[in-house]
């Protein structure tokens, strides 16, 4: 079963743009992890925000942490064709140490 | 140093048959874990291995589902009587000591499982 839902499931823009994505999932939580996945295969952690955090920043990266609504967003600015990936996120909740991830977003960057 | 490896790649069988998946995680980490990735699915958890044990193996689907990591280091996944609902890509990850949430997880490229 999976835990968080990424939104949309698809995201089309051109380079410059900003690009954001959201998670939502249904229990509480522990934390919240985004990574990233090129061509289907190994995926790159990219931030891991706590659940008493609200935001954080790593680069071009920003992300919020809404745990009352039980949501999450990535932002990208100033996206680049090399952003062309998906993106997933994963959450970890009671004790467990084991991720669940969402179905992820897939975004595409034009040149 | 070199990051987390799976060998095969790619890996083609007919149904039936028995197929044996190799994780190298990276030198040192104690913590290795074993995902299922489905098209257009996130990652799945399989098992959770801490040291040489299986510290977790809940996500093992049916007794076909078997994972091994004899000296603490390099993993196998072997999977009995494969089935075509096996095929998909199968992630390895690894992280320094797999107790704590920050622990980041190294994942591998995967091993595209195809079943005919």
């Amino acid at each position: 079963s999976q835990q968080g839902e990424e939104d949309p499931q698809a995201l089309s823009i051109q380079e410059g743009e900003n690009a954001t994505m959201n998670c939502s999932y249904k229990t509480s939580i522990n934390n919240l992890q985004w990574y990233r996945q090129n061509s289907g295969r190994g995926l790159v952690h990219l931030i891991l925000i706590r659940s008493n955090e609200r935001e954080k920043h790593s680069g071009r990266l920003r992300v919020t942490l809404d745990t009352s609504k039980k949501s999450s967003s990535l932002l990208i600015t100033a996206s680049r064709a090399a952003d062309t990936a998906s993106y997933f996120c994963a959450t970890e909740s009671g004790g467990s140490y084991i991720p669940t991830f969402g179905r992820g977003t897939s975004l595409i960057v034009h040149p | 140093g070199a990051g987390v490896s799976q060998t095969p790649s790619n890996k083609v069988t007919e149904k039936g048959k028995y197929v044996e998946l190799r994780c190298d995680p990276i030198s040192g980490h104690t913590a290795l874990y074993w995902y299922r990735q489905s098209l257009g699915q996130g990652p799945e958890f399989l098992i959770y291995f801490q040291g040489t044990g299986a510290a977790d193996d809940s996500g093992l689907p049916n007794d076909r589902f078997f994972a091994v990591r004899p000296e603490g280091s390099v993993s196998t996944l072997k999977i009995q009587r494969t089935e075509r609902g096996d095929s998909a890509v199968y992630l390895c990850a690894s992280s320094s000591w797999g107790g704590g949430s920050t622990d980041t997880q190294y994942f591998g490229p995967g091993t595209r499982l195809t079943v005919l």
